[in-house]
């Protein structure tokens, strides 16, 4: 695709529910990233993947937080039971690895707010 | 605490007025990188510099980089009220992958 790609753009979902944020990367690109931006806040990062190796984790807040990606290709970041405080925008990055010096190309985001 | 961390919080200047943001961050990097962000949007990437490189310039930005301080600066000459965004700068270790952001600079030019 010409950009990554997110879905949906905004969410709403009562506390307690479960949620999937979708981000379909740039054709080609073997990393992807995926943040956490508050109102006004910076980028809190969650969770890195990188072609066939392990996903680096170390990011995500608690066991409520997972996120596969499948094929190489397209994420998807689940938040299960979900609670006030998860709402934020979570952004989507992906970026070429081999020859590449680390630019990242982000989605728009997922608004999410939980009520 | 951020690796990055961004100064000014806030900057407001007027229209063809240089903007200068600053930033710090605590351990060795690989790189450094400045990302603008429209509210509301994603980012987008402005340019990187290299840890062995201390200045660089992209159209009306320069970046300067000093490992030994551990700090950069952007600077936006003739700043134009389409340069209003936020602006982070993000660093990636010597070891891993993982690029860290910092809180950012709201910059606002005003006509």
């Amino acid at each position: 695709g010409a950009g990554v790609s997110q879905s949906p753009s905004n969410k709403v979902t009562e506390k307690g529910k479960d949620v999937e944020l979708r981000c379909d990367p740039i054709s080609g690109h073997t990393a992807l990233y995926w943040y956490r931006q508050s109102l006004g806040q910076g980028l809190e990062f969650l969770i890195y993947f990188q072609g066939n190796s392990a996903p680096d984790k170390s990011g995500l807040p608690s066991d409520r937080f997972s996120a596969e990606r499948t094929g190489g290709s397209v994420s998807t970041l689940t938040i299960q039971r979900t609670q006030q405080e998860d709402s934020a925008v979570y952004l989507c990055a992906s970026r070429w690895t081999s020859g590449s010096p680390g630019e990242l190309f982000f989605g728009e985001g997922s608004r999410l707010t939980v009520l | 605490s951020q690796q990055g961390e961004e100064d000014p919080q806030a900057l407001s200047i007027q229209e063809g007025e240089n903007a200068t943001m600053n930033c710090s961050y605590k351990t060795s990097i690989n790189n450094l990188q400045w990302y603008r962000q429209n509210s509301g949007r994603g980012l987008v990437h402005l340019i990187l510099i290299r840890s062995n490189e201390r200045e660089k310039h992209s159209g009306r930005l320069r970046v300067t980089l000093d490992t030994s301080k551990k700090s950069s600066s952007l600077l936006i000459t003739a700043s134009r009220a389409a340069d209003t965004a936020s602006y982070f700068c993000a660093t990636r270790g010597t070891s891993g992958s993982r690029l860290t952001f910092g809180e950012g600079t709201q910059l606002t030019v005003n006509p």
